[in-house]
């Protein structure tokens, strides 16, 4: 059974920075391109970030271009999101994806909250 | 960027009715497209890929339709499971990858 596991949630004050860890179970991790993706309080899913296989290609969305990055540890089965410069409007749940342009399997996610 | 537009906002439907959700693309996503649905606290969950391919596990009441700009999900009775939100995605033109804003199917 396929299981990516989100941790590194928590509380931060603004302009702080956190790191967001994926664990993945059931399937070759090294084979399939991972993704992260947020949903604001409220609000719908917005998709953050993407990681091809090797690692050979990073994409963004605008709105953490510069402040996220993305990584990936074959060997440990794991994909993380490290945050910088947090700011408030980036409180969310934070979920990690498989797959490259359709998203088939995901985590239940972790909460993120920039608050002073 | 490719804005994805989702309607109804809201949907109340009654247990064993027909739910009909559509989603709009700003421009042509050919068969790009993909639903999920998302319950509070879980993982969302892939239901439909490739406009009207269901994904493994997924009963067959739900069926997706459409290309281009305007797509449909239809869940043909719906089941007590079956109240969540509804998302559409689409993956012809990316980064980066959209969404559409949800439409949550309430019980009526």
């Amino acid at each position: 059974e396929v299981q990516l596991v989100e941790s590194g949630g928590g509380l931060v004050p603004p302009g702080g920075s956190l790191r967001l860890s994926c664990s993945a179970s059931g399937f070759t991790f090294r084979t399939y391109a991972m993704n992260w993706v947020r949903q604001a309080p409220g609000k719908g899913l917005e998709w953050l970030s993407y990681i091809s296989t090797g690692s050979n290609t990073m994409y963004y969305a605008d709105s953490v271009k510069g402040r996220f990055t993305i990584s990936r540890d074959d060997a440990d089965k794991s994909l993380y999101l490290q945050m910088y410069s947090l700011r408030p409007d980036d409180t969310a749940v934070y979920f990690c994806a498989r797959g490259a342009g359709t998203l088939d399997s995901w985590g239940q996610g972790t909460p993120v909250t920039v608050s002073s | 960027e490719i804005v994805m537009t989702q309607s109804p906002a809201t949907l109340s439907v009654s247990p064993g009715e027909r739910a009909t959700l559509s989603c709009r693309a700003s421009q042509s996503v050919g068969s790009n497209l993909a639903w999920y649905q998302h319950k509070p606290g879980q993982a969302p969950r892939l239901l439909i890929y490739a406009a009207s391919t269901r994904a493994t596990g997924i009963p067959a009441r739900f069926s997706g339709s459409g290309s281009g700009t305007e797509f449909t999900l239809t869940i043909s009775s719906l089941q007590s499971e079956d109240f969540a939100v509804y998302y559409c995605q689409q993956s012809n033109n990316w980064p980066p990858l959209t969404f559409g804003g949800g439409t949550r199917v309430e019980i009526k």
